[in-house]
């Protein structure tokens, strides 16, 4: 079946500590999302990605990295200097840049100790 | 002001009720919208993409007024499957999605 995997589904940050959450399709999509929710709020773009090696920062980049070494893989790092991490962070692919319809993973809820 | 604002809710109606929600949007560029349902905890899904002429699938109808920015989502029959928070979608021309809040809807026996 294709899809889209996020790992791991919880994930707890303990201060001061960088954290990766991982993004995988095999939909052979060229174009990977990176959002966060916070409770009772919609989705803000961290990054975005429209092919391999290239990436572009979204409203909420600051305290985040990402790469694109592989098509199929896209993974976040929420890094120290993101001062309040806790959330719901989903990943979402779509064919193109330009073709709208997100296909979402079933996202990684990220907790700080 | 946001970009997208959605209904605050939430909705709480009964079995076979008719239920609306609005969305507005404050880039006239807009070019595409959708709405997506998302459940507690789980990621969104898309629901369906609205189109300028108005459209239906099943029990769901969704309509565009570009001219005022906003759309509509209608809901007849409702199902207690149907509970779920509704996030509106707007697209710019570039590809760049900006989310609604959401506006949760409970339905109950």
């Amino acid at each position: 079946d294709g899809g889209i995997t996020q790992s791991p589904k919880y994930l707890f940050r303990k201060e001061g500590q960088n954290v990766t959450l991982s993004c995988e399709q095999n939909l052979n999509h060229d174009a990977m999302y990176w959002y966060r929710q916070d409770p009772g709020q919609g989705l803000r773009l961290i990054y975005y990605s429209q092919i391999v090696n290239d990436f572009q920062k979204g409203d909420i980049a600051e305290g985040y990295s990402v790469s694109r070494e592989k098509k199929e893989s896209f993974p976040l790092t929420v890094t120290s200097a993101q001062k309040n991490p806790t959330a719901f962070y989903l990943c979402a692919s779509t064919p193109s840049r330009l073709q709208e319809t997100q296909y979402f993973g079933p996202g990684t809820r990220l907790l700080v100790l | 002001r946001k970009e997208v604002e959605q209904d605050p809710g939430p909705f709480n109606v009964p079995e076979g009720a008719t239920v609306a929600f609005n969305c507005t949007y404050s880039n006239s560029a807009s070019q595409s919208f959708f709405w997506y349902r998302q459940d507690c905890r789980k990621e969104p899904k898309l629901l369906m993409s609205v189109y300028s002429s108005g459209n239906e699938d099943g029990r769901f109808t969704a309509q565009l007024n570009r001219a005022s920015q906003y759309i509509s989502l209608l809901i007849r029959d409702s199902k207690l499957s149907d509970s779920a928070t509704y996030l509106c979608v707007v697209n710019t021309n570039a590809g760049k999605s900006t989310f609604g809040d959401g506006t949760t809807l409970t339905v109950k026996p």
